[in-house]
Parts: structure tokens; C-alpha cells; sequence
């Protein structure tokens, strides 16, 4: 089945770094969610966007939907350890039905 | 307000077993599914639901079956287990309208291994 595309796959960062990542399809999508999952434990939603163009904060990191509606961004600022984790981004286009469309996820690795 | 739940977090099996993974939500959500995650494959989508009586085949639907007989609870039934089918579950949910009818919603998890 399709897949999003986000890389690289592993990003290291210096704690109190800001880390950008994105995600990108060939498809064009009216929603887009960001999945955190830590080590042993399943996917937690972190934002949702729903708007070309559209940006949203949660805390410490902001979302943002591609006003060509085949990407969409991930910013992290002044990270910390515990923003270790595999963040994956998936895309949905409208209809009760539709089924979600998964990135394969990228590993963030924070050092103190 | 539990969310989704999964019942084991942890199963072993042996190749030709049959066991069912248990989930289950109390938020009323329409649409529940089933995701396997393997390493470098992704989240892939096994069965999905849209409601109670209403089931349908995702990505990955061999070995695996399911049924929808309430809302809540969306079990997952391998008939025949294979060595192939170690793997991490997921079951997953959300609403099919509305205003949040996008969030969807992850449970913990079950660690399948199959000898």
C-alpha cells in the first residue's frame, strides 16, 4: 500500500536543540496527524491538522499542514530527553471509510 | 475514560495455535482497526470495522479474522498461528463524523511471538 515519506530515518540531537521534520506523499490529503510512540508502547496522538496552511501548537511542538496538502511538518523546540521516541506522521483524505496512510516513522534520539 | 485497551500485553505461541487478541473502547468511536508494526514495515492496516455487524480486509488480512458484534469491542482471532505472524498489534479507534472524526486513537499494544 502507499507509505508517506519521512527521513532520514534517525535524527540525534543535542538536548535543548529545535528538530524539524516532515513528511511528504504524492497524494493529497485533508488531514494529517503526528504519532509519538515510546519504547514498548503504542502510538500517541500529538496533533491533528485539518486546513492547508493550517499551523498548531501543542507545548513544545507546532504542526504544520503543506499548503500543497502533500506534505506536512513536525517542529520540536528546546527538546529534551524525554522527546526520545519515534515520531511518525499519517495522512487521511476525507470519507468515513478512508483509512489512514502511515509515514514508516523517524527515531529521535536526544543527548543530554 | 480508558481509551482503547488490549488484552494480553505479552503472548507466546506455538506454530498451528489459534488465540484471540482482545480490544476494546469506551469512547463510542464508530470506526475501530487492527495495525501490525514490524521493523522497517510501518504500521500495516490487518481488518478494519465501521460499525457493529461491519467488517472489512485491510492490507495484511491473511491468517488473521474478525468480528464486530458490539460498538466496543473488536477482537482479533488468528487461526492458525505462523512464525511470521510475531509481530506487535495494534488495535486502534475513532469516529466516523464530527468534529474529531480524524483523531485516531492507539491501545498499548500486544507482543505476539510465534515459535
Amino acid at each position: 500500500g502507499q507509505q508517506l515519506n519521512q527521513s532520514p530515518q534517525s535524527m540525534f540531537i543535542q538536548e535543548g536543540e529545535d528538530v524539524s521534520m516532515n513528511c511528504t506523499s504524492s497524494s493529497i490529503f485533508n488531514t494529517w496527524l503526528w504519532y509519538k510512540q515510546d519504547p514498548g508502547e503504542g502510538p500517541v496522538l500529538l496533533i491533528a491538522l485539518y486546513k492547508a496552511g493550517e499551523l498548531t501548537s501543542n507545548g513544545r511542538l507546532t504542526a504544520q499542514f503543506g499548503i500543497t496538502r502533500k506534505d506536512s511538518f513536525l517542529n520540536i523546540s528546546a527538546s529534551i530527553p524525554s522527546d526520545v521516541g519515534i515520531y511518525f506522521c499519517a495522512g487521511l483524505y476525507t470519507g468515513a471509510n478512508s483509512k489512514l496512510t502511515f509515514g514508516k516513522g523517524i527515531t529521535l534520539s536526544v543527548r543530554p | 475514560n480508558a481509551g482503547v485497551t488490549q488484552t494480553p500485553k505479552f503472548q507466546v505461541l506455538k506454530t498451528g495455535q489459534s488465540m484471540t487478541l482482545q480490544c476494546a473502547q469506551d469512547m463510542n468511536h464508530e470506526y475501530m482497526s487492527w495495525y501490525r508494526q514490524d521493523p522497517g514495515m510501518g504500521l500495516r492496516l490487518i481488518h478494519y470495522s465501521v460499525g457493529a455487524g461491519i467488517t472489512d480486509q485491510g492490507e495484511v488480512p491473511n491468517g488473521y479474522n474478525v468480528s464486530r458484534s458490539t460498538t466496543e469491542d473488536f477482537p482479533l482471532r488468528l487461526l492458525s498461528a505462523a512464525p511470521s505472524q510475531t509481530s506487535v498489534y495494534f488495535c486502534a479507534s475513532r469516529r466516523l463524523a464530527g468534529g474529531l472524526a480524524y483523531e485516531q486513537y492507539f491501545g498499548p499494544g500486544t507482543r505476539l511471538t510465534v515459535t
